[in-house]
Formats: C-alpha cells, sequence, structure tokens
C-alpha cells in the first residue's frame, strides 16, 4: 500500500483565501483523524471520522473550519477564510480498527502558510 | 495540561550513548504508544505497550509502563546519529477508543 497520501505537500495563499486539504486514507481504514502542528501548540487533533462519520470535531478552531469524508478514500479539510494564524503543517492519519491497537499512520502532511 | 507531558523536552547525547524519554499521563489508558517524527515528516510508530504490560522490547528500544504513577519510559540503546528526531507518546484513553492523545513531544539530537 502507498501509505496515507496528502495533498498538496505544500501550500501558499493569500489571507482571505479558501484552502482545501486532500487526504486519501490507507484502503481499509476505517479510522481517519485531521491534525494540525505548530511549534507553539505541537499536534492538535482537529476532528476524526469512523467509517465516514465525523465523531469527534471539538478541536476545530472555528466555524471557518470545516471537513468532510464523503467516500472511504477521500477526506477533506477546508478554510474559508484562511488567516495568518492558519499557518502549521496539517496531518492527516489513518488506522484500523481491526487491528485492535489503534495505531496510527501517518501521512507526510501538508505545510500550509498564510501571508 | 496535557494528557501526555514528556520530560525531557529536549536530549543532546553522542552516538553510542543511550537515550531515555519519560511520559506522564493523568486519565486511565488502554495502551501508551511512541512514536518518531523525523524534520519535516510524519509521525512513525515506533512501539505500543498495553495497560497489562509493564515492558517491551523491539530492537534497540525499550518501552516500560508504570500505570500506578501514570507514567512511560523510552529508552534508545547505542544511538546513532540517524535517531534524531521528536519522540512522540499518545495515549488511548481508556473507554475512548480510536483516539490518541499525543504528548508534547521529546527533541533528541544524537551528535556523531
Amino acid at each position: 500500500d502507498a501509505g496515507v497520501i496528502q495533498s498538496p505537500r505544500h501550500e501558499v495563499t493569500e489571507m482571505g483565501q479558501e484552502v482545501t486539504l486532500r487526504c486519501k486514507p490507507i484502503s481499509g481504514h476505517d479510522y481517519l483523524f485531521w491534525y494540525r502542528q505548530t511549534m507553539m501548540r505541537g499536534l492538535e487533533l482537529l476532528i476524526y471520522f469512523n467509517n465516514n462519520v465525523p465523531i469527534d470535531d471539538s478541536g476545530m478552531p472555528e466555524d471557518r473550519f470545516s471537513a468532510k469524508m464523503p467516500n472511504a478514500s477521500f477526506s477533506t479539510l477546508k478554510i474559508q477564510p484562511s488567516e495568518p494564524r492558519d499557518s502549521a503543517v496539517y496531518f492527516c492519519a489513518s488506522s484500523d480498527t481491526w487491528e485492535g491497537t489503534d495505531t496510527q499512520y501517518f501521512g507526510p502532511g501538508t505545510r500550509l502558510t498564510v501571508l | 495540561s496535557q494528557q501526555g507531558e514528556e520530560d525531557p523536552q529536549a536530549l543532546s547525547i553522542q552516538e553510542g550513548e543511550n537515550a531515555t524519554m519519560n511520559c506522564s499521563y493523568k486519565t486511565s489508558i488502554n495502551n501508551l504508544q511512541w512514536y518518531r517524527q523525523n524534520s519535516g515528516r510524519g509521525l512513525v510508530h515506533l512501539i505500543l505497550i498495553r495497560s497489562n504490560e509493564r515492558e517491551k522490547h523491539s530492537g534497540r528500544l525499550r518501552v516500560t509502563l508504570d500505570t500506578s504513577k501514570k507514567s512511560s519510559s523510552l529508552l534508545i540503546t547505542a544511538s546513532r546519529a540517524a535517531d534524531t528526531a521528536s519522540y512522540f507518546c499518545a495515549t488511548e484513553i481508556y473507554n475512548q477508543g480510536g483516539k490518541l492523545i499525543f504528548g508534547q513531544g521529546t527533541e533528541l539530537s544524537v551528535k556523531p
């Protein structure tokens, strides 16, 4: 398997623009997680899905952030409008309940810079 | 404060020395996991220890878990320059299966 795939790897945008980050989890995995990592706040869980259904979105900073998982092989994280403080590395991860351990497999991340 | 807090925040050692990192947590857990992150990359799972286990080994890695003290340690023996990375502990909270809570990480630097 190719692992968790994220796109784009780098995104530079201007304040106020809409940003869409994409994730393809490992085939067969039933959990998908979105994280944000910054120097100041470390690794924060934003939202996670189980079988395409959002389970916990309490980490989503505000209404400007939204996430969808229309099918088992694709998820998006959207920021609209973007602000400079959203600059961070965003990671997607997936896991498989049947492993019984909740080990998470991370994608390479999307480095977002909002000017 | 954080569910997982790690100590030290940064550690610098010479190649060949052992590196020990500690993690403390606050609530009952199903398991505790350690992950590694190389600069600019995603996290990679290293090792998992279940709540009913006390020690586990994997190659040069040794993990201990003390549920009475709510703490864990990761020991890397005979460190190499390639071990330079950030190391995170993550806990799966009891009865909250599926979600992991990550600590702030320990930044390890191994000098050749």
